[in-house]
């Protein structure tokens, strides 16, 4: 079955500090995969997605993430945080059947 | 990409009212989904709606209690019947569009 595991809660950054979140995806074909960002009390943002080609994805607010088909992973990563980028961050898989997998979301949280 | 107008933004009701949440898109889309995000979870899928037939409702969740509506191509509501605290979530709606998902800025629901 298809999943997406988001294996940290809860993060914490200095603020111009380097940013990893960690996804993983279970999914026997190759996956659509999103980054969303959720702000408190608002909706859901897309930061990057990916379907094919170039592995490295460039997104908005100077967020990338990688796809690495031998580790299943889709890891978001920002080289300098901002304290405006404090919200939950949700990695997703959808599959070809139109079908939409979120995983737990991981919480940041910027310190000054 | 598509721009949704959701509302309302937020209730809060009463035990065994029923509230219908609206969602608007800018443009035709074939297929809109409806998600719950309960308190400290990630999003589940509601059900899928499409124009002109039923939705399709995903385990656990049945039309009696989450009836839908999709009367064309750029609208659809959600409602949930019954209330109860339990109920208490955001909910939110989604068009696909070239496996882009958008996102409606969600319902935030309390039931008291």
């Amino acid at each position: 079955a298809q999943s997406v595991t988001q294996p940290d809660i809860h993060i914490t950054v200095s603020e111009g500090a380097s940013l990893e979140l960690r996804c993983n995806y279970s999914y026997g074909a190759t996956p659509y995969l999103f980054w969303y960002v959720q702000s408190p009390g608002q909706g859901l943002q897309l930061l990057l997605k990916y379907f094919s080609g170039d592995t490295l994805v460039q997104g908005i607010k100077g967020f990338e993430a990688e796809f690495k088909r031998s580790q299943s992973s889709f890891n978001l990563r920002k080289p300098s945080v901002h304290w405006s980028d404090a919200a939950e961050y949700f990695c997703a898989v959808a599959t070809t059947g139109n079908q939409f997998y979120f995983g737990t979301g991981t919480s940041l949280t910027v310190i000054p | 990409s598509a721009v949704i107008s959701q509302k309302p933004s937020r209730d809060i009701c009463q035990r065994g009212t029923s509230l219908t949440i609206q969602c608007q898109v800018d443009s035709q889309v074939t297929m809109m989904f409806w998600y719950r995000q309960q308190p400290g979870q990630s999003l589940t899928l509601i059900a899928t709606a499409n124009q002109g037939s039923e939705a399709t409702y995903e385990s656990g969740f049945v039309i009696d209690k989450f009836p839908i509506s999709r009367p064309n191509l750029t609208f659809s509501t959600l409602t949930v019947s019954n209330m109860s605290p339990e109920d208490s979530s955001i909910y939110l709606c989604s068009v696909e569009q070239g496996h882009g998902y958008t996102f409606g800025s969600g319902t935030r629901l309390t039931v008291v």
